[in-house]
């Protein structure tokens, strides 16, 4: 069975750091772009980030670009996000995302993030 | 890169039909096959409705369908049921690894 697995997330203060891992689990990770996606309270759904299989491609929402970091570890089938310089506005759930053809066609539960002093 | 525009919200009675648009520019939308529909229940994972732009994935009811033409691209669900009350966004591909949402929309069954 397919499983996106994120953790990582809590409370942090305002210009701190925090990282985000996403643990995938029932399918080949290696083959497959993965996306960090993310929701702030009452709000809809914004792309974050995306690192492509061999991590040669990767592209950053313009609200998070120079302050956060996307990798992976395809030996530990595992994708993380660096939060660094965080700001109230990056409170929000973030999941992680599968990329299948063109689309996110596995999601995990999220890990919540709150930015507070 | 700006959210693609969607309506608020979408009410409908149970059985009827309902469209939600998803309008977007040259550089998105109207640029690639790569479009895609989520529902969101809150508290659930999100979860792909249709991929690029009209294909609907194994397991996904044939009540939803999807249209795309030029820079704007629509979900339909027909038969609405009260299980169809969530949100709904669209997504698509820009370009180098450039992602947009769309607002999202709220799907009232009335």
């Amino acid at each position: 069975e397919m499983q996106l697995v994120e953790s990582g997330g809590g409370s942090v203060q305002p210009g701190r750091s925090l990282r985000l891992t996403c643990a995938a689990s029932g399918f080949m990770f290696d083959d497959y772009a993965m996306h960090w996606v993310r929701q702030a309270p009452g709000k809809g759904l914004e792309w974050v980030s995306v690192i492509s299989w061999n991590s040669d491609a990767i592209g950053y929402a313009e609200s998070v670009k120079g302050r956060f970091t996307i990798s992976r570890d395809n030996a530990k089938k595992s994708v993380y996000l660096e939060m660094k310089n965080v700001r109230p506005e990056d409170t929000a759930l973030y999941y992680c995302a599968k990329e299948g053809m063109g689309d996110l066609d596995y999601w995990g539960q999220g890990t919540l993030v709150t930015v507070s002093s | 890169q700006s959210a693609l525009t969607q309506p608020a919200s979408v009410s409908g009675s149970r059985g009827q039909s309902i469209t939600i648009s998803c309008t977007g520019t040259s550089s998105d939308v109207g640029n690639t096959n790569f479009v895609s529909w989520y529902q969101h229940h809150p508290g659930n994972a999100p979860k792909l409705l249709i991929y690029e732009g009209i294909k609907r994935p194994s397991g996904v009811s044939n009540r939803f369908s999807a249209f795309k033409s030029g820079n704007t691209a629509s979900l339909t669900i027909s038969g609405l049921q009260a299980e169809d009350e969530a949100d709904y966004y669209c997504c698509s591909y820009v370009r180098s690894s450039i992602w947009v949402f769309g607002a999202g929309t709220k799907v009232t069954v009335l």
